[in-house]
């Protein structure tokens, strides 16, 4: 089981180019999450899905999309990039339903540099 | 949610116990505390969570205060692999609510 994969594992990108970052989980988890951690700070939360087919804002979504168009993957799109979204950025999971504890998995990350 | 109150860093020597701290004085009644840790390089990844009364697994133990406005994190016996920022984070019980991470305690561990 390969859990949460993220791709790219690193981008170095020009300002005002379009990224997508990709987000795939195989544990039929309900629920995904994109955060992003700058240097020294914890992480903030972008954007949030509880099921698919649903998406809501986090702490920072300005300037990101997202979409869940199934289970499985949760792209986050930067529609123009900016240096200020120089991040390392992390996809995380959960399965919210039942009695299971929720624990979020999260993934390796895509460390992006925007110039 | 409630906020947590942890401290920037904290130092261990290897194979020794550590007790990381956490203050959740505005904790609800029905708030879980929850611990994640991030090893470098890493994405965060689960630890122990609790509600009031002790927890142990594998990894660590969670101790909570009676008046649950503090706990701590228990890692018996320090190892180099430990070394990692720790995330004292609350939860509301539905676990339906994506976690808020604070800046985490930085833990060096020293051989």
């Amino acid at each position: 089981i390969a859990g949460i994969t993220q791709a790219p594992t690193s981008q170095i990108l020009a300002a005002g180019r379009r990224m997508t970052l990709r987000c795939t989980q195989d544990m039929r988890h309900n629920a995904m999450y994109w955060y992003r951690q700058d240097l020294g700070l914890g992480l903030r939360l972008i954007h949030y899905s509880n099921t698919a087919g649903t998406t809501g804002k986090g702490e920072v979504p300005d300037g990101y999309s997202v979409s869940r168009a199934n289970t499985d993957d949760f792209p986050l799109t930067l529609a123009s990039a900016v240096p200020s979204q120089t991040s390392v950025y992390f996809c995380a999971s959960s399965d919210t339903g039942g009695w299971t504890y929720n624990e979020q998995f999260f993934g390796p990350g895509t460390r992006l540099t925007v110039l | 949610d409630a906020k947590t109150t942890q401290p920037n860093s904290m130092e261990s020597n290897e194979e020794e116990p550590v007790h990381l701290p956490c203050n959740h004085s505005t904790i609800s009644g029905t708030d879980y505390i929850h611990w994640y840790r991030q090893l470098p390089s890493q994405g965060p990844e689960y630890v122990i969570h609790g509600l009031t009364s002790n927890v142990n697994n594998r990894m660590a133990s969670l101790a909570i205060a009676e008046d649950r406005k503090s706990s701590t994190l228990i890692l018996h016996r320090a190892t180099l692999r430990d070394a990692a920022v720790y995330y004292c984070i609350l939860r509301d019980p539905s676990g339906n609510t994506p976690l808020v991470f604070g800046k985490g305690t930085r833990l060096s561990v020293i051989a």
